[in-house]
């Protein structure tokens, strides 16, 4: 399979802690993407990081890649209560066609 | 629209009748994705439509699926024959061309097969 897989596959924080989650994926890519997902929703695209990129910020976001490990990893800063979700990683396998969702991080963030 | 739409919004059908669940993209969008996630599992890709060319189906997991879009509107996934383990959510994306790496999911549709 290529999907790619998120670790841990739960987190439970306290709201201001940060919260960090990888993903790691088997293929080439042009570039790899996070996306939430809260629960019974649909999934909200929130950063996406090319190939040729090593970090990207975006608000309280940040996004590493390493494609000689072929894993990237989430930062949420300041964590609230409102990110509570799961956070998947999809990549393009090269292809730009399919993309190749991740199992998921289910992010719990405490008040 | 706003949005992508998908309805119904859930689906209880009995194993062995056929089901339709429907996707509108949002308007001006040429790229549209169906995925299958299965209860605390990640996406599976199962077709995606880009303008007039020729759909991926690769992702389709047998021959009871298919799937149409009319142009750059309306798209049906058709599932038929449903057996169990064809429940799940069905979420449909779409994207512009050119930006097409961001996509716009839909909220789903919940398939339960008796």
């Amino acid at each position: 399979s290529q999907q790619g897989e998120e670790d841990p596959q739960a987190l439970s924080i306290q709201e201001g802690e940060n919260a960090t989650m990888n993903c790691s994926y088997k293929t080439s890519i042009n570039n790899l993407q996070w996306y939430r997902q809260n629960s019974g929703r649909g999934l909200v695209h929130l950063i996406l990081i090319r190939s040729n990129e090593r970090e990207k910020h975006s608000g309280r976001l940040r996004v590493t890649l390493d494609t000689s490990k072929k894993s990237s990893s989430l930062l949420i800063t300041a964590s609230r209560a409102a990110d509570t979700a799961s956070y998947f990683c999809a990549t393009d396998g090269g292809t730009g066609n399919q993309f190749y969702f991740g199992t998921g991080t289910s992010l719990t963030v405490i008040p | 629209g706003a949005g992508v739409s998908q309805s119904p919004s859930n689906k209880v059908t009995e194993k062995g009748k056929d089901v339709e669940l429907r996707c509108d993209p949002i308007s001006g969008h040429t790229a549209l994705y169906w995925y299958r996630q299965r209860l605390g599992q990640g996406l599976e890709f199962l077709i995606y439509f880009q303008g007039n060319s020729a759909p991926d189906k690769s992702g389709l997991p047998s021959d009871r699926f298919s799937a149409e879009r009319t142009g750059e509107s309306v798209s049906t996934l058709t599932i038929q024959r449903t057996q169990q383990e064809d429940s799940a959510v069905y979420l449909c994306a779409s994207s512009l061309m050119g930006a097409k790496n961001i996509q716009y999911f839909g909220a789903g549709t919940r398939l339960s097969v008796l």
